[in-house]
């Protein structure tokens, strides 16, 4: 079945560690996106990509890097300099088309600070 | 200032019941798009329901409907016939502008909606 795959589904830092998490997806889309989530709120937009080797800034980009190599990947580095990542990161993915298209989410990944 | 507010953190509905969740919407943009997602507990985001700025109609999705009220910018999603199953986190998102390929969304805070027996 075609869908976003997100990985680790939890995941622990350490003080002054940069970490990974992944976002495969299979479903042929050309837009990737990165959400964080934290306690009793709305989702806000890390960074998104409209096309491999291209990617923008969202509204929190501060402490996290990106890269889009492939079309299918769109991993998410937290970086060191982002002191507070305890939260729920959440990758999605929209198709490209003339009409106004859902995203399409993956099942997240819980980060947590040692 | 907000550009998506939804003022019920917590809502209750019978079973069967039909249930209003409030959303409205700030922008200046002529052309936008209205979002309603549900994330179940298990945290993954489900789209229910979408509606345009130029649509004529309110948007429906089976037991879901949008009730779109653009001089008064709101977007409230009506649910039907309640289910047990029902019970989540909703959201409403808002995309701004005719963009290209990617279509940026702003979140609000969300509704947690408890259906009761």
């Amino acid at each position: 079945d075609g869908g976003i795959t997100q990985s680790p589904k939890y995941l622990f830092r350490k003080e002054g560690q940069n970490v990974t998490l992944s976002c495969e997806q299979n479903l042929n889309h050309d837009a990737m996106y990165w959400y964080r989530q934290d306690p009793g709120q709305g989702l806000r937009l890390i960074y998104y990509s409209q096309i491999v080797n291209d990617f923008q800034k969202g509204d929190i980009a501060e402490g996290y890097s990106v890269s889009r190599e492939k079309k299918e990947s769109f991993p998410l580095t937290v970086t060191s300099a982002q002191k507070n990542p305890t939260a729920f990161y959440l990758c999605a993915s929209s198709p490209k088309g003339d009409r106004v298209q859902p995203q399409h989410f993956g099942d997240g990944t819980r980060l947590s600070i040692l | 200032a907000q550009k998506i507010t939804q003022t019920q953190p917590g809502m209750f509905v019978q079973e069967k019941e039909a249930v209003t969740l409030d959303c409205t919407y700030d922008t200046s943009d002529p052309s936008y798009g209205l979002f309603w997602y549900k994330q179940p507990s298990s945290g993954e985001m489900i789209f229910l329901i979408y509606q345009g700025s130029y649509d004529q109609q309110n948007a429906t999705e089976g037991r879901y409907s949008l009730n779109f009220q653009k001089a008064r910018k709101s977007a409230n999603l009506v649910i039907s016939a309640s289910q047990l199953g029902d019970s989540a986190m909703y959201f409403c998102a808002m995309r701004e502008g005719n963009t290209g390929t990617a279509s940026k969304l702003t979140f609000g805070t969300g509704t947690r909606l408890q259906v009761t027996l």
